[in-house]
């Protein structure tokens, strides 16, 4: 059974850059089938599509995202990464990551970081 | 690209029907049949429910349905049970114009009565 869960600090203070990482287990993460990405959640509020990397490398940002955000993988580790660069109270979230071919089928259980001095 | 427009709330009694539906716009829910849905219960991440517009991945019951018409792609919840009451995101392609990736809708909370 694939699963995949999120790691990185809670806490992120205002103006530095957010770093969490996605550990996939029960599969490989260079499937040539799946992309693999991060979506976020702001408390109480609706899904942001934040970007994608195919295991190649190769990636895609949401383009109002896209000149803080840097997404790679490891897959020596079976990992991917996420970097959020200049964060604000804006970007307090929780932060999931998924498998997807299309839409994305496997999620982790997601990670809420706070943004706050 | 902006967020595809869902009703806030939606509710029935068990056993009754539900349907919500999910806006978009040619660039996105009417250009492509790549509309999907999840279900997200409190704290819990969001389940796939329906993709490619109407197609159920194993393991949903049949009770939920997909469709769509133009622009406007719509769930449907059929003989609603207690543990349907959750949170509905639908979700579409945006187009690799766009940055190839997949926007949300703004979510519907159900109600069971």
């Amino acid at each position: 059974q694939l699963q995949l869960q999120e790691s990185g600090p809670g806490l992120v203070k205002p103006s530095e850059t957010l770093s969490l990482t996605c550990t996939v287990s029960g599969g490989s993460i260079s499937s040539s089938s799946y992309y693999w990405g991060w979506i976020r959640q702001p408390p109480g509020k609706g899904l942001e599509w934040i970007g994608s990397i195919y295991y190649s490398g190769s990636t895609y940002y949401n383009p109002s995202l896209k000149s803080r955000v840097t997404i790679s993988v490891d897959t020596s580790k079976n990992q991917f990464s996420l970097k959020l660069s200049s964060v604000t109270a804006a970007d307090t979230a929780v932060y999931y990551c998924a498998r997807h071919t299309g839409p994305p089928d496997y999620w982790g259980q997601g990670t809420l970081v706070t943004v706050s001095s | 690209q902006s967020a595809l427009t869902q009703p806030p709330s939606a509710s029935g009694s068990p056993g009754q029907s539900v349907t919500i539906s999910c806006t978009g716009t040619s660039s996105d829910v009417g250009g492509y049949n790549y509309v999907s849905w999840y279900q997200q219960h409190p704290g819990k991440a969001p389940k796939l429910m329906i993709y490619e517009v109407s197609k159920r991945p194993s393991g949903v019951p049949d009770r939920f349905s997909g469709s769509k018409s133009g622009n406007t792609a719509s769930l449907t919840v059929s003989g609603l049970q207690a543990e349907d009451e959750a949170d509905y995101y639908c979700s579409s392609y945006a187009g690799s114009n766009n940055f190839g990736g997949y926007v949300f809708g703004t979510g519907t909370k159900v109600t069971v009565l």
